[in-house]
């Protein structure tokens, strides 16, 4: 079965800073999707990516595809405490129904 | 902006009694899935449901729980004897298609067997 392995695992970083969340997959990747989960609630949808190379961008938060390397970054550009969170990385299982999810980085915004 | 809903938001029930964890997925999603989250472990698929059938289903999913969409909106998801370990958040989705789309998730239930 497919295991999408994120790191790092947390990340605490000063406000206004930049930084990159990595999920990479032990199998082909046919689409990769961010979450964002604040504790204990639901999951938002943050970003879909398809193709390899593709690259999509919502306000602070840029998300890249590599198909070869099996690989999507997540990267936030001078982050602030709204960011703070666990941030998911999912993919399509095999069947196409559903998603399974990395283990979730989880990220603190400090003033 | 659509939502999926679920209820109850916490539920607190003994080892051994049924639970039924109810969700309204978006009115015009075809696909419908629950999923659980232990505390401090990954998000854990369990089921997908579509046409009125299970389309796949983990190896969580044992026969101690069912799903079921009794009247075209509610969607819900039924343990029959609960155990220590079924104690986790459950959070419902559902999408329009497959592959390649976005799904929805509720807030879950946070359910804790004692």
């Amino acid at each position: 079965s497919q295991e999408l392995e994120q790191s790092p695992q947390s990340l605490i970083v000063q406000e206004g800073k930049n930084l990159t969340i990595n999920c990479t997959s032990s199998k082909t990747l046919y689409g990769l999707y961010w979450y964002k989960q604040k504790y204990g609630e639901g999951l938002i949808f943050l970003m879909m990516l398809q193709k390899g190379g593709e690259e999509k961008s919502h306000e602070k938060i840029t998300a890249k595809l590599d198909e070869k390397k099996q690989q999507s970054s997540l990267h936030i550009t001078a982050s602030q405490p709204s960011h703070a969170g666990i941030y998911l990385c999912g993919a399509d299982r095999n069947s196409g129904y559903a998603l399974n999810f990395g283990k979730g980085t989880s990220l603190l915004v400090t003033p | 902006e659509p939502e999926v809903t679920q209820t109850p938001s916490h539920q607190v029930t003994q080892m051994g009694q049924e639970v039924i964890l109810r969700c309204v997925p978006i009115s015009n999603h075809l696909y419908f899935y629950w999923y659980r989250q232990i505390l401090g472990q990954k998000v854990e698929f369990l089921v997908s449901f579509y046409n009125n059938e299970i389309s796949e289903k983990s190896e969580i999913f044992d026969d101690q729980f069912s799903v079921e969409r009794p009247d075209g909106s509610n969607f819900t998801l039924k343990i029959r004897s609960t155990k220590l370990e079924d104690s986790a958040m459950y959070f419902c989705a559902s999408t329009a298609g497959l592959r390649n789309t976005e799904a929805f998730f509720g807030q879950g239930t946070r359910l804790t067997v004692v």
